[in-house]
């Protein structure tokens, strides 16, 4: 099983700067990665496959890079949406497919 | 618009079952393959499985926590995908959701509450 951690657990930034959280895989999962943005409530939005395509409809604020083992999403101007709680996932190597813990960004 | 609903969850006791249901509309749901997923509270999402379209044969894949408990199964007929939950255990505890499965998951449900509880 790949086991996918996420850092940080908590990221605190101010509306209008930027984010960038980390997620890294116990192996190589190519560019099998993907992320989602999760709202209590709320469905799971997929953001980004590939590890760094972006979703129908996600804005170009959005941005996600790495292969391999380390992964990055970048939200390059925080708006209030934003904060959310924040999930990678790999499909690379499956059964079983695997989530990291989360990030939750928080306003500052 | 494509849109999942799961209905089913509520309140168990140990040992007893439940059946989940994902109502979809949108999309041609026979094409696709569907998953289920939880979230234990405190914790990150898990995946719980995931049921093949007919072409890919309908077959079924399970995590290990869940595997011999937990069947999925759908109706291509009424768009819905199905989890049955037994031998419920207080560790099942948690907001169930469906996903339609394209190896990442591009639309989701908003969940369903399960709590496993004497």
């Amino acid at each position: 099983e790949i086991v996918m951690t996420q850092s940080p657990a908590t990221l605190s930034v101010s509306p209008g700067e930027r984010a960038t959280l980390s997620c890294r895989a116990s192996q190589s999962v190519s560019s099998s990665l993907a992320w989602y943005q999760h709202k209590t409530g709320q469905a799971p939005r997929l953001l980004i496959f590939g590890a760094s395509t972006r979703a129908t409809g996600i804005p170009a604020r959005f941005s996600g890079s790495g292969s391999g083992t380390e992964f990055t999403l970048t939200i390059s101007s925080l708006q209030s949406e934003d904060f959310a709680v924040y999930h990678c996932q790999q499909y690379n190597n499956w059964p079983p497919i695997t989530f990291g813990q989360g990030t939750r960004l928080e306003i500052k | 618009e494509v849109q999942l609903v799961e209905s089913g969850g509520g309140l168990v006791k140990p040992g007893r079952s439940l059946r989940l249901s994902c109502t979809t509309s949108g999309f041609t749901f026979g094409d696709y393959d569907m998953s289920w997923f939880r979230q234990a509270p405190g914790k990150g999402l898990e995946w719980v499985g995931f049921i093949r379209s007919k072409v890919y044969g309908g077959t079924t894949e399970y995590a290990a926590s869940v595997k011999g408990r937990f069947t999925i199964s759908r109706d291509d007929s009424k768009s819905i995908a199905y989890l049955q939950m037994n031998s419920l255990i207080i560790e099942d505890t948690a907001m169930y959701y469906c996903a339609r499965d394209t190896y990442y998951f591009d639309k989701w449900g908003q969940g369903t509450l399960v709590t496993v509880s004497s």
